[in-house]
């Protein structure tokens, strides 16, 4: 069964730094993975997603992630961060249409002025 | 800029109580979800729709019902609410099903079950 680990359940950085949220997957066939946002009292935003080719994609708000097939990850990166970028983010991995998309328990992030 | 909009915010039932979240979205999408948010856990599909007067099983279906009326409402129902059932639930929509599809989510609803 297809699974999704973000492993870290809070980051704190300060603004300025380099941010990178880790992804990882368990799936046997090809991956197509999402991060997904949530800001404080609102819901969940689309922010980026790796269907096919470049492993390196890039969303909104300057945000891009990196699939690596070798390591089963889907990391998410942005520098410079800003204290905006204090979120919820969410993992997910889609093995096969509505009923299949499986989302990670969620990274807290909270970027320090 | 798709638009899912759910009633109400928040809810607070005792058990045994009878419960309906509702759920509208404007984007002619014709695919609906809903999902409950828990501490721990990522989001969990209920359960999700094609259209009008269909209905899917998702992954964590058991004291819940859903109804999709038309193209645009979805509605989720607890008939006889239990603790465990308190949670955040969102709905969301897609255009289709595919595995590329970006899913819109609605605010949410905190739901507190005594």
């Amino acid at each position: 069964a297809q699974s999704v680990d973000q492993p870290d359940a809070h980051v704190t950085l300060y603004e300025g730094a380099s941010l990178e949220l880790r992804c990882s997957y368990s799936y046997s066939a090809a991956p197509y993975l999402f991060w997904y946002v949530q800001y404080p009292g609102q819901s969940l935003q689309f922010l980026l997603k790796y269907i096919t080719g470049d492993a390196v994609v890039k969303g909104t708000k300057g945000f891009e992630a990196e699939f690596r097939k070798s390591n089963s990850s889907f990391n998410l990166k942005k520098s410079p961060a800003h204290w905006s970028d204090s979120a919820k983010y969410f993992c997910a991995l889609n093995t096969g249409g509505a009923d299949r998309l499986t989302f990670g328990k969620g990274t807290q992030l909270i970027i320090q002025p | 800029e798709a638009a899912v909009t759910q009633s109400p915010r928040n809810k607070v039932t005792v058990t045994g109580g009878n419960v309906t979240l509702s759920c509208r979205q404007t984007n002619s999408h014709n695919y609906m979800y809903w999902y409950r948010q828990d501490t721990g856990h990522g989001l969990r599909l209920i359960h999700y729709s094609y259209g009008a007067g269909n209905l899917q099983i998702g992954d964590v279906p058991d004291g819940y019902k859903a109804t999709r009326t038309t193209q645009e409402d979805f509605f989720l129902l607890l008939e006889l609410a239990s603790p465990s059932q308190t949670s955040l639930y969102f709905c969301a929509s897609s255009d289709s099903w595919g595995v590329a599809e970006t899913l819109y989510f609605g605010s949410g609803t905190r739901l507190t079950v005594l």
